[in-house]
Formats: C-alpha cells, sequence, structure tokens
C-alpha cells in the first residue's frame, strides 16, 4: 500500500540553525500538508500546498517556515532560524484531490529537537 | 476557529471488552470527522471516519457515531485485543477546499492481556 514518506526521523540542532525535513507524499496525491505536534498537546496544522503553492497556512506558520515541492516527489518544510520553541514532532501528510471530507495520509512524522 | 476537545486522555480496558473514546466538536459547519490510530515510533494512521450526512459507520469491531445537534462522536472498539493498544485521534474538517484538520488531544488505549 502506498505511504507517505518522511526524513529524517529525528534530527537535533541548535537554536538559529536552518533545518530542512522533507517529505515524499502519495505519488499520486495532488495536496500537501505540515502538521505540528508539541510535546504534550494537539496536533496543529501549518500549512498546505497545492498546485506549487500554499493553500492556507496558520498563524504558527510565520516567516520563519516556508515550504516548498523541489522536483516532482518531494515536498519540504525548512525553518530558516530555529527556536527552542520549534522542538516538536513534525508530520506530512498528503491527499489525492484536496476536496472537502477527504482523507489525508500522515507519514511517521520528524522529531525536531532544538537545543 | 474550530475546536476539538478528546476524551479521555488515557483508557485502560480488559481485553475483549469494549472500548469507548468520545469528542466534541465547537463548529456547526464541521462535516468530515476522521478517526486515526497512531502506534509508537509510527504516523496516524486512518482507522475510520464518518461524514455528517450519516449518524453511525461500522467496519468490523470498530464503529463510529455522530450525533449532529450535540456536536459529538464516539469511536467504538468492541472486543479489544492487545494490539490495539495505540493512541487514538479525533479530528474535525469543515470539509472545504484544502481540508484542513482540526485534532483532538488523544487518548491512549491500553488493552491487558
Amino acid at each position: 500500500e502506498p505511504e507517505v514518506t518522511q526524513t529524517p526521523s529525528h534530527q537535533v540542532t541548535q537554536m538559529g540553525q536552518e533545518v530542512i525535513l522533507r517529505c515524499v507524499p502519495i505519488s499520486n496525491h495532488l495536496y500537501f500538508y505540515w502538521y505540528r505536534q508539541i510535546l504534550g498537546q494537539k496536533v496543529e496544522f501549518l500549512v498546505s500546498f497545492y498546485n506549487n503553492e500554499i493553500s492556507e497556512k496558520s498563524e504558527i506558520f510565520d516567516d520563519q517556515f516556508s515550504v516548498e515541492r523541489p522536483d516532482g516527489s518531494n515536498f519540504t518544510l525548512k525553518i530558516r532560524s530555529t527556536k527552542l520553541e520549534d522542538s516538536a514532532m513534525y508530520f506530512c501528510a498528503s491527499s489525492e484531490t484536496g476536496i472537502g471530507g477527504e482523507t489525508q495520509y500522515f507519514g511517521p512524522g520528524t522529531r525536531l529537537l532544538v537545543l | 476557529g474550530e475546536n476539538v476537545e478528546q476524551h479521555p486522555s488515557t483508557l485502560s480496558v480488559q481485553e475483549g471488552d469494549s472500548a469507548v473514546i468520545k469528542c466534541t466538536y465547537s463548529d456547526s459547519a464541521s462535516n468530515y470527522f476522521p478517526w486515526y490510530k497512531q502506534e509508537l515510533g509510527k504516523g496516524p494512521q486512518l482507522i475510520i471516519d464518518i461524514r455528517s450526512n450519516v449518524g453511525e459507520k461500522k467496519d468490523q469491531r470498530i464503529a463510529v457515531t455522530l450525533n449532529k445537534t450535540a456536536k459529538h462522536f464516539s469511536l467504538h472498539i468492541t472486543e479489544t485485543q492487545p494490539e490495539d493498544s495505540a493512541v487514538y485521534f479525533c479530528a474535525a474538517s469543515k470539509g472545504d477546499n484544502f481540508n484542513k484538520f482540526y485534532f483532538g488531544s488523544g487518548t491512549k488505549l491500553n488493552v491487558k492481556p
């Protein structure tokens, strides 16, 4: 069964450094998402992406964050200058068409620790 | 915006018993409600979902019920097995374009053999 993959599984970085989290969505899916989960808190929406553009972003997704689909398979989340509070599990998800009420398939996540 | 509350945060049952997890939502425009199971070290996996045009959906040992008037929905697992032990998340979506999900806080289910 096709699945969403993410790399790396764990990332440790120093505050102020840039990190890039990578995701490979399911191949025929057109809509891509990033969510994050701070330890002990809810999974929160960050951004949705379609046709090489951001469709929607949350208030969390400030100028330090960016997303990109650099090629036909990868979908990346970049944090330009990491802060301690960026430490969280980051999940990538994809859905086939993005229409209302459609299932999103999640990757296994990248655990980011900012020191 | 939407707010999804989930209870209980932890649930321990004996193998073979039933487990029920409840969620409430605040936005009456929400119309899609998926449930995800997350095992240790893995991402959330969809186990069942329900849309607002039905009140109940069942898939083998798993069922979901939806009460639109009261704005709550529940996950029911019957004949629980140790492999059902995981964290379960409910979510709600308005079903509009791009389909942003609002998640509950999760329930850690422990099924004791």
